[in-house]
């Protein structure tokens, strides 16, 4: 069955980096892109940006898009996202998530909260 | 590019009907047969319950429909169960720069 598992939780001061990991299982890795969502706590969900695991392409929502870098190891089915100089409005539970076969996100990992604190 | 606006809760008594607007514009629900419908419960991931509009996934109940009319897209939920309880939300594809916008969230009540 797919799964998307992703790494634990992060605590990181104002100006750090985070990256988090999402390994898949179940499926060709590379023939389904993976899209990262963000939920800040008690909001709604927000769109960060995808990758194509097969070539390596991504884009970004444009508010992240000097801060978020996206990349993926095809010989461990891992995508990883990276954020880059956090902010405090930055802490949000992150989420992997697959693209089906359109425009929607049918497997989800299990979130990443990522709190940010000085 | 906002959000999509919800209605903030929604409730209704076991086996009851009960329908969650999502209302858009032009740019993105109006333009696309590309709604999807998330499921939510506390702590956990989002689950897919509607794509494309109206289209279910395998292991999803019937008891789920969706439908769009316009710039609105709605999401309803027969034959209301407690395990229905939960926060959902609408997605809609806006174009190739914006692949999702997401809703504003309905928390579903089950009295």
């Amino acid at each position: 069955q797919v799964q998307l598992v992703q790494s634990g939780a992060d605590v990181k001061k104002p100006g750090a980096s985070v990256k988090v990991s999402c390994t898949a299982s179940g499926y060709t890795f590379t023939d389904y892109y993976i899209h990262w969502v963000r939920q800040a706590p008690g909001q709604g969900l927000e769109w960060v940006g995808w990758i194509n695991p097969y070539g390596g392409a991504t884009y970004s929502a444009q508010r992240f898009q000097d801060r978020v870098t996206m990349t993926r190891d095809s010989s461990i089915s891992t995508a990883y996202l990276e954020l880059s100089s956090l902010k405090s409005d930055d802490t949000a539970v992150y989420y992997c998530a697959r693209r089906g076969n359109n425009w929607y996100a049918d497997y989800w990992g299990q979130g990443t909260l990522v709190t940010v604190s000085s | 590019q906002s959000a999509l606006t919800q209605p903030a809760s929604v409730s209704g008594s076991p086996g009851q009907s009960i329908t969650i607007s999502c209302t858009g514009t032009s740019s993105d629900v109006g333009s696309y047969n590309l709604v999807s419908w998330y499921q939510q419960h506390p702590g956990k991931g989002p689950k897919l319950m509607i794509f494309e509009v109206s289209k279910r996934p395998s292991g999803v109940s019937d008891r789920f429909s969706g439908s769009k009319s316009g710039n609105t897209a709605s999401l309803t939920i027969s034959g209301l169960q407690p395990e229905d309880e939960g926060d959902y939300y609408c997605c809609s594809h806006a174009g190739n720069f914006i692949p999702f916008v997401f809703g504003t969230g309905t928390r579903v009540t089950v009295l």
